[in-house]
């Protein structure tokens, strides 16, 4: 079974408006952190946002904020107020427990409309 | 600093050719890891390390080698290549210690084996 799944492949939002990617998990291990990460067309790994399996508040981190469901082992990631330069892929990932591995799903190419 | 590192950014191999890529990070961070990208695929761990003189496989480690001589670089090996592992190759690093520990990317390296 996939750990991280993404379902959308690609999405488009205008310019100004908020967007969410979706993000669901799999794992057995209570301690988990789930991560998103920007991919700009230029290659680069971009860390956006952190979320613990055990914070009991949804990560934000300037106009992104994680929608953490943890009953439905989701994390999606919100985009308030979209601008251009979101245009990228975005990954979401999870480390499980306090392991080495980290698990990425498959992206979401974004497309910001001016 | 300049944080993770990687050459070369760009190689083209024939079938059954050698090379090395390398990784370097100035965070002095504990742990690093190669992945490799693929078109609809994300990102899949190759190999990693949790400290100097120890590696450990990833999700897809068949057909690559890796060393950790030194605490601040990575080698990922390809000892005989095949148009398979044509890719691109992202090295990262983290910190030990508990908490978020993000990882951290290099710049990836597109290899091309004809």
């Amino acid at each position: 079974a996939q750990k991280i799944t993404q379902t959308q492949p690609g999405m488009f939002v205008q310019e100004k408006e908020a967007v969410t990617l979706d993000c669901t998990y799999d794992t057995s291990d209570p301690s988990y952190g789930l991560f998103w990460y920007k991919q700009p067309s230029s290659g680069e790994m971009i860390f956006l946002i952190y979320q613990g399996s055990y914070d009991q508040q949804n990560a934000t981190e300037g106009r992104y904020s994680l929608n953490f469901q943890k009953a439905r082992k989701s994390a999606n990631l919100v985009i308030s107020a979209s601008q251009l330069g979101d245009s990228a892929m975005y990954f979401c990932a999870m480390r499980e427990g306090y392991g080495n591995q980290f698990y990425f799903g498959t992206g979401t190419s974004l497309t910001v409309i001016p | 600093n300049a944080g993770v590192t990687q050459t070369p950014k760009f190689r083209v191999l024939k079938t059954g050719q050698s090379m090395t890529l390398l990784c370097a990070q100035d965070m002095n961070h504990e742990y690093m890891y190669w992945y490799r990208q693929d078109p609809g695929m994300g990102l899949r761990l190759i190999h990693y390390s949790v400290g100097e003189g120890t590696t450990a496989k990833g999700e897809v480690p068949d057909g690559y080698n890796v060393s950790r001589l030194k605490k601040q670089n990575f080698l990922l090996g390809l000892e005989s290549a095949a148009p398979s592992q044509t890719s691109v190759y992202f090295c990262a690093s983290s910190y030990l210690a508990g908490g978020i520990r993000e990882q951290f990317f290099g710049p990836g390296t597109r290899l091309t084996v004809l």
